[in-house]
Parts: structure tokens; sequence; C-alpha cells
């Protein structure tokens, strides 16, 4: 079966420093891979999305980059972080099935920047 | 306007209450529908697809009526673990989109 990992669980970080965050899915191959951002009492907001290594589409324009290094690998990050950037950032992959397709979100990782 | 919209509630029911949510969604291309469901503090977790003929897994039934671009979960006999914020989800193209969320207490 499929599973999905996110790490670290809890991140808190000073105003001005670096970012990574990590997801990895396990059980499958060339998922789509998907990072969101929900802000506290918000919804969930699409910030990058991934068909294949090295394609990396941008919806929001911002201070995040993605990359995804690897088939079942994405990763997060940022030069220098904003107040802002606080939330709960969760990973997702689905199939890419155009019509049968359904996602799945790693446990999330909650970011607080002081 | 917004690709999915719900109504945010918050909806508080008694054990027992049968309660509905409604959700549209804007682009007529649309191509799968699901609800998820997401606890405080986690993950959204899939709480079930949504067919054109509708679908019912235990106390719950989703509908989807496409020429109105509407979607709807019934949740009969709530318990009080059915606590929690329910998310309309449209696949559009590959991308999906969430609505908001509505909110559900079920009070002892």
């Amino acid at each position: 079966s499929q599973t999905i990992h996110q790490w670290p669980a809890t991140l808190v970080q000073p105003v001005g420093s670096p970012l990574s965050l990590e997801c990895t899915v396990e059980g499958t191959s060339n998922p789509n891979l998907y990072w969101y951002r929900q802000a506290a009492g918000r919804g969930l907001q699409l910030l990058f999305y991934s068909v294949g290594i090295g394609q990396i589409s941008s919806e929001v324009p911002q201070n995040l980059s993605a990359s995804r290094p690897q088939d079942r690998q994405f990763i997060l990050s940022s030069k220098k972080l904003l107040l802002s950037d606080s939330g709960f950032y969760l990973c997702a992959w689905s199939k890419g099935y155009l019509n049968l397709d359904t996602q799945y979100f790693g446990p999330g990782t909650r970011l607080t920047v002081l | 306007r917004k690709e999915v919209e719900q109504d945010p509630g918050p909806f508080n029911v008694p054990e027992g209450a049968t309660v509905a949510f409604n959700c549209t969604y804007s682009n007529s291309a649309s191509q799968s529908f699901f609800w998820y469901r997401q606890d405080c503090r986690k993950e959204p977790k899939l709480l079930m697809s949504v067919y054109s003929s509708g679908n019912e897994d235990g106390r719950f039934t989703a509908q989807l009526n496409r020429a109105s671009q509407y979607i709807s979960l019934l949740i009969r006999d709530s318990k009080l673990s059915d606590s929690a914020t329910y998310l309309c989800v449209v696949l559009t193209g590959n991308q999906f989109y969430f609505g908001t969320g509505t909110s559900l207490t079920v009070i002892p």
C-alpha cells in the first residue's frame, strides 16, 4: 500500500531563516505531488504541484520554492522566512489518472515563524 | 468567483440528528468530486468520492447534480465522533480545488 511521509512534524523558525520541508511517497511510481498551506482557521492554498521529476508548477508568487529531485520526493524551501509563512504545510500525492484520481495527504508540518 | 464554495457553518447538532452540507462548483468541466474530513490540527482524509448516481457509505450519503453544479453530503444518526470540518473537493484537469470547509460539532 502507499504511504506518504512528511518531516518535521513541527518547526519553529525565526524570521529571515531558511526552510526545508521534505515529503516522500512510498508504494507508487510517478505520482503527482502537491504542496499546500493552510493558515489558521482557513482553507487549503495550493502552493506547488509536480507531475514528474524536475517539473514544478507554481500557483502563488511568494518567497517559497519547490523541487522534485527524485520521483517520490518533493521538497519545499525558502531562503528567508516571513512571519506570514506560518501555517500548516501539507504534502499530497495522487496517481494522476485524469478521471479517476484521488488525493492523499501526509501528516503535515506545523510551521511557526517568530 | 471561487472554484468551490461551501457554507462554513458552524453546524451544531445533537447526537442522532441528520445534517446536510452543500457545496457548489464553478467549472462545468470538472470531472471528479469528493468529500474529505479534517479533524482539528490534522491532515484532510478522504471520506468518500461522489458519483453521478449518488452513493452511500453507511450513515453517509453523497449526491452530485452536474446540471446545477452542486454536491451534497448527508450524515444520518450523527455521532460525537463525526465532529470535524468537512471539505468539498473538485478535480478539474489535474488540479484539486478545495472548499474552505464546513465545521460540524455533534453535541451530547
